[in-house]
């Protein structure tokens, strides 16, 4: 089974402020399987962002997805007060599929 | 639109069983694989069970293994979750999610149900 760390838990910033998201394999992937998830409370996660770098449908293009191996980074330039959420990394190549354990983007 | 309404959720004794449904639309079903990942009170997601589409083949997480079951029809655009020998642990939300691939196995999830809450307690 892959195991995917997230880091940090959580991210304290202001509106307007970058974040930066880390997510580790414990083996290496392939980018075309690394995906990236928002999920607000009370309501199911949002696809952002698959094959390690391609924005989902919809999804602005101040979220960018970068890395390879068993690195893989989201960065939210300018945070928005609609980005504070809950972010989810999964790898997404084989079975079993795993997420990480999430960081929370608070103000 | 796609458009993912789970159903089925519900209070359950420990050792108990529970069927979950998944009624899905905007979009071709039968070309697209489906799973269930579920998220236990203010815990992380866990993919849980996915299907095939076409021949269905289906994979487990090694905790469900054994205990439940997945199924879809594609006539019908539903996929379920026969669930079996139910646990504590097993509680949680239950979310329906759209594969991006035909293998049950393999790819991400471009699309969500709001979920359905499954809870496992006496």
């Amino acid at each position: 089974e892959i195991v995917l760390t997230q880091s940090p838990d959580t991210l304290s910033l202001s509106p307007g402020e970058r974040a930066t998201l880390s997510c580790r394999a414990s083996q290496s992937l392939s980018s075309s399987y690394l995906a990236w998830y928002q999920q607000k409370p009370g309501q199911a996660p949002r696809l952002l962002i698959y094959g390690a770098s391609s924005r989902a449908t919809g999804i602005p293009d101040r979220f960018t997805g970068s890395g390879s191996g068993t690195a893989f980074t989201l960065t939210i330039t300018r945070l928005e007060p609609e980005d504070f959420a809950v972010y989810f990394c999964q790898q997404c190549g084989s079975s079993p599929l795993t997420f990480g354990g999430g960081t929370k983007v608070e103000i | 639109e796609v458009q993912l309404l789970e159903s089925g959720g519900n209070l359950v004794q420990p050792g108990g069983s529970l069927r979950l449904s998944c009624a899905a639309s905007g979009f071709t079903f039968s070309s697209y694989a489906m799973s269930w990942v579920r998220q236990a009170p203010g815990k992380g997601l866990d993919w849980v069970s996915g299907i095939s589409a076409g021949v269905p083949n289906t994979y487990y997480a090694d905790s469900v293994k054994g205990r439940f079951t997945i199924s879809r029809d594609n006539s019908k655009n539903t996929v379920d979750l026969q669930m079996n020998s139910l646990r504590a642990d097993d509680t949680a939300i239950y979310y329906c999610a759209k594969g991006s691939e035909t293998s049950g196995r393999r790819g991400y999830f471009d699309s969500w149900g709001q979920g359905t809450l499954v809870t496992v307690s006496s």
